[in-house]
């Protein structure tokens, strides 16, 4: 069965540091989506993007974050200058269409010390 | 957004035993997904069910739509169905799907 490919499965990495978490979503997906899980929490959205741009964003998506999908396969999330409080399980998800149902990663385990 | 309720928070249950978690939303739905997230904090989906009842072996969901609920069966519980449970929905006003999810049902199996 196809599936959502995230890497790496575990990122450390100093507060104010740059990371990029990617995402291979499934081929034939048009829509992707992030999400995050803090520690115990429940799953919150970050972003969802279609034909190449951002289509809905929340709050917690600030100009720290950007997505992008630079070669038609792979979907990245940057964080451009990490804070303590980004460290979370970080979830790619794809799915075919706007209302069907959205397949996710296994996630990122991003730990900023 | 809407609101997403899951009840019980927590349930603890002896290996062999039945349960129902419940999804109460606040609007009406595009998408609802049942999750399971496993120890190593993967979600795997266990049901896309907008309306309407389907089963998979032990596993079963219904959801109300016109009453904005749904609910998981798990029958014959083993301790590899401990873990949280989360339901998750789309609402009609989401331009691109977005998911709202529950705090979700830490369900303990024990032997």
């Amino acid at each position: 069965e196809p599936e959502v490919t995230q890497t790496p499965s575990h990122q450390v990495t100093q507060m104010g540091q740059e990371v990029i978490l990617r995402c291979v979503p499934i081929s034939n997906h048009l829509y992707f989506y992030w999400y995050r899980q803090i520690l115990g929490q429940k799953v919150e959205f970050l972003v969802s993007f279609y034909n190449n741009e951002i289509s809905e964003k929340s709050e917690i998506f600030d100009d720290q974050f950007s997505v992008e999908r630079p070669d038609g396969s792979n979907f990245t999330l940057k964080i451009r200058s990490t804070k303590l409080e980004d460290s979370a399980m970080y979830f790619c998800a794809s799915s075919v269409g706007r209302e069907d149902i959205q397949y996710f990663g296994a996630g990122t385990r991003l730990s900023v010390l | 957004g809407i609101q997403v309720e899951q009840s019980p928070p927590d349930l603890i249950l002896q290996e062999g035993a039945n349960s129902t978690l419940r999804c109460n939303f606040s609007d009406s739905v595009n998408n609802l997904q049942w999750f399971h997230q496993n120890p190593w904090g993967q979600l795997i989906n266990l049901f896309y069910i907008p309306s309407g009842t389907k089963q998979n072996g032990r596993l079963s969901a219904t959801t109300v739509a016109t009453e904005r609920y749904s609910l998981l069966y798990i029958s014959s519980s083993q301790t590899t169905d401990s873990g949280v449970y989360f339901c998750a929905v789309s609402d009609r006003g989401s331009t691109l799907g977005r998911l709202y999810f529950g705090r979700g049902t830490q369900l303990t199996v024990w032997p």
